[in-house]
């Protein structure tokens, strides 16, 4: 079974700030990643696939890069609205989530 | 509209059982996977298994495997989630989703909003 690990488990930043969001997969996944977004009470948002595709609807300021077993997921500018806990997913092989980043607002 | 309606939040005791279930529309229900997804209170997303509805054939997660049964009506396009005997550890919210590809290990583009399984004595 494949692996992913998140890191940091939680996160605060101040509105405006850069954020980055690491997740490391226990195998390659070549670029089989995705991102998501969880706001308290709703079910997960897709906001990134394939490792840098932005989901449609989804705004610029997130972007997804990496490929192999590393990959990030960042925020250029945080804003109130991303109070949320991110996911991501490998779907290379059935599909694993990481154990999730929640990004708290300072 | 292209949708995932899930059944409504459930009260059970220990020992009964339960049939939760995700009715597709606005798409070829036949043409895509639906896979369910446990988060356990205050927990991460774990997938329990998917079926594909054209034929039935079921996967399980190792860690589900004889613990739930996942079936399919495609007459109905609706698929559920059962329970035989019910345990406060299968107190969860249950998504049911869709991968945006056909029958592939896709990622997920299409949710349920989740249905709140409490089990309580």
């Amino acid at each position: 079974d494949i692996q992913m690990t998140q890191s940091p488990s939680t996160l605060s930043a101040s509105v405006g700030d850069r954020v980055t969001i690491t997740c490391r997969a226990s195998q390659s996944i070549s670029s089989w990643l995705a991102w998501y977004q969880q706001k308290p009470g709703k079910a997960p948002k897709l906001l990134i696939y394939k490792a840098s595709n932005l989901e449609s609807g989804v705004p610029a300021r997130f972007s997804g890069s990496g490929s192999g077993t590393e990959f990030t997921l960042t925020i250029s500018s945080l804003q109130p609205d991303d109070l949320a806990i991110y996911y991501c997913q490998q779907y290379n092989s059935y599909w694993t989530f990481g154990q999730g980043t929640k990004v708290e607002i300072k | 509209e292209v949708q995932l309606v899930q059944s409504g939040a459930e009260v059970k005791k220990p020992g009964e059982s339960l049939r939760i279930s995700c009715q597709g529309s606005g798409y070829s229900f036949t043409s895509y996977w639906i896979s369910w997804v446990r988060q356990m209170p205050g927990k991460g997303l774990e997938c329990m298994g998917r079926i594909d509805p054209s034929d039935s054939s079921i996967e399980y997660s190792p860690s589900f495997q004889g613990h739930v049964t996942i079936s399919a009506d495609k007459s109905i396009s609706t698929a559920y989630l059962q329970w035989s005997s019910l345990k406060a550890s299968d107190t969860a919210i249950y998504y049911c989703a869709r991968p945006a590809r056909p029958t592939s290990y896709w990622y997920f583009d299409l949710w349920g909003r989740g249905t709140v399984v409490t089990v309580s004595s």
